[in-house]
């Protein structure tokens, strides 16, 4: 049971290149989410889609694109990246819009835009 | 005002003390609340999880909750220096299906 998979694990970007990064998880969780965390920081939510067919903008959505492409698949785009957006970013599912229900999170993608 | 404070770090006890870690937030739409570990360069890891006023224990770890407050705090007795890691509190909306997280506090357990 693999969880939450995210790829890549690391990446370097130039400013102004685009790329994907993925999301995958094999819980059959309706909700899936995008954070970013920043040294020494909370993780502040960019994007999260309650569940599949629905996105929705978090805390710090700009510069950022989100397709919901099936219940598994959650990815996030830059479309030109910005040295700001150099980061960690987590992806985290959860099964249902429950109270008592955690979220689980993929091990993290660390970029760097240069 | 930030959705989600917590008491600013970094918080560094001796092993075998009690360390208090604390959160206050400002939704009062939310439902249920949680504590996560994340040691460095991983991702978080849940400790403790809440939904009532009141306190829910579990080992050596204790959760309280005053809704009425928008208070929630975490209790760690008998530290370790295992226990050494940043810990997030978070609160759930489940209405609109979101968790919002504090920035962390550091917790150093000296031996």
């Amino acid at each position: 049971n693999a969880g939450v998979t995210q790829t890549p694990k690391f990446q370097v970007l130039k400013t102004g290149q685009s790329m994907t990064l993925q999301c995958a998880q094999d819980m059959n969780h309706n909700s899936m989410y995008w954070y970013r965390q920043d040294p020494g920081m909370g993780l502040r939510l960019i994007y999260y889609s309650a569940s599949e067919g629905t996105t929705d903008k978090g805390e710090v959505p700009n510069g950022y694109n989100v397709s919901r492409l099936n219940k598994r698949e959650f990815s996030l785009r830059l479309e030109s990246a910005a040295p700001s957006q150099t980061s960690v970013y987590f992806c985290a599912s959860r099964p249902i819009l429950r109270v008592n229900t955690e979220a689980f999170f993929g091990q993290g993608t660390r970029l760097t835009v240069v | 005002q930030k959705e989600v404070e917590q008491n600013s770090g970094p918080l560094s006890v001796p092993e075998g003390a009690i360390a208090s870690l604390n959160c206050t937030y400002s939704d009062r739409g939310s439902q249920s609340f949680f504590w996560y570990r994340q040691y460095s360069g991983k991702s978080p890891e849940l400790i403790m999880s809440i939904y009532s006023n009141g306190d829910k224990e579990d080992g050596r770890f204790t959760a309280q909750l005053n809704k009425a407050s928008q208070y929630v705090s975490l209790l760690i007795r008998d530290s370790q220096p295992s226990d050494s890691a940043t810990y997030l509190c978070a609160f759930y909306n489940t209405n609109a299906g979101k968790s919002t997280f504090g920035d962390g506090t550091t917790l150093t357990v000296k031996p």
